[in-house]
């Protein structure tokens, strides 16, 4: 059973950065069929993709964060992370974890697996 | 971007009704491999997003079948044939065809 955890901060000082890190497990984070995903969701609002990266480290980005986001990914510990920098309030939002599908083999071109979500709240 | 619109915004259903949900995009989702990146979510109250439709019309694993999805290019719907009490929350459509990857702004569905 594939499951991910986010964990990290749940409240940040403006204008620091957000540190989120996604572990997982009952999958093998270097398959060659998955991208490991960031989706925020702010307070009572819609869905937003942040990005992913591969397991070789290819990132992409929303071009709305570029700027700010970093993902990396550890292979060795099965993790995946996101970095946000020069947060506002208006960063405040419930961060996902996700697996995103590129194969026939499973959902093509969905997030099959999220984790819980995490509240990050940004206020000083 | 590619801008997702979704419609209604709210539908109260009745249970054993059926119950149908647009979503439409501001360009193709239709790929030359023949496939329309468009998928479905249901987010529960309190719950994360789950999978239900992928590449348009295609269930997730563990998806009922009173679940199904259809349309082509920049039209598509989510049908549920009988709705249950367990099927209440806000449903999305996403496109997967560019990055970044958009979601339609949600449709909540409640029980009358």
């Amino acid at each position: 059973q594939v499951q991910l955890q986010e964990s990290g901060p749940g409240l940040v000082k403006p204008s620091q950065t957000l540190s989120l890190t996604c572990t997982v497990s009952g999958d093998s984070i270097s398959s060659d069929v998955f991208y490991w995903s960031w989706i925020r969701q702010h307070p009572g609002k819609g869905l937003e993709w942040i990005g992913y990266i591969f397991h070789s480290g290819r990132t992409y980005y929303n071009p709305s964060l570029k700027s700010r986001v970093t993902i990396s990914v550890d292979t060795s510990m099965n993790q995946f992370s996101l970095d946000l920098n020069s947060v506002t309030a208006a960063d405040t939002a419930v961060y996902y974890c996700a697996r995103y599908c590129t194969s026939t083999s499973c959902p093509k071109g969905g997030f099959d697996y999220w984790g819980q979500g995490t509240l990050v709240t940004v206020s000083s | 971007d590619v801008v997702m619109t979704q419609s209604p915004l709210s539908l109260p259903v009745t249970p054993g009704e059926p119950a149908s949900i647009s979503c439409r995009s501001s360009q193709s989702l239709l790929q030359s491999d023949g496939y329309n990146y468009l998928d479905w979510y249901l987010q529960k109250p309190g719950q994360s997003p789950q999978l239900l439709i992928y590449l348009g019309s295609n269930r997730a694993s563990g998806v009922p079948d009173r679940f199904s999805g259809s349309g082509s290019g920049t039209d598509f719907t989510l049908r549920i044939s009988r709705v249950e009490p367990d099927d209440v929350g806000v449903y999305y459509c996403m496109q997967a065809l560019l990055t970044p990857e958009t979601f339609g702004g949600g449709t909540k569905v409640e029980i009358k």
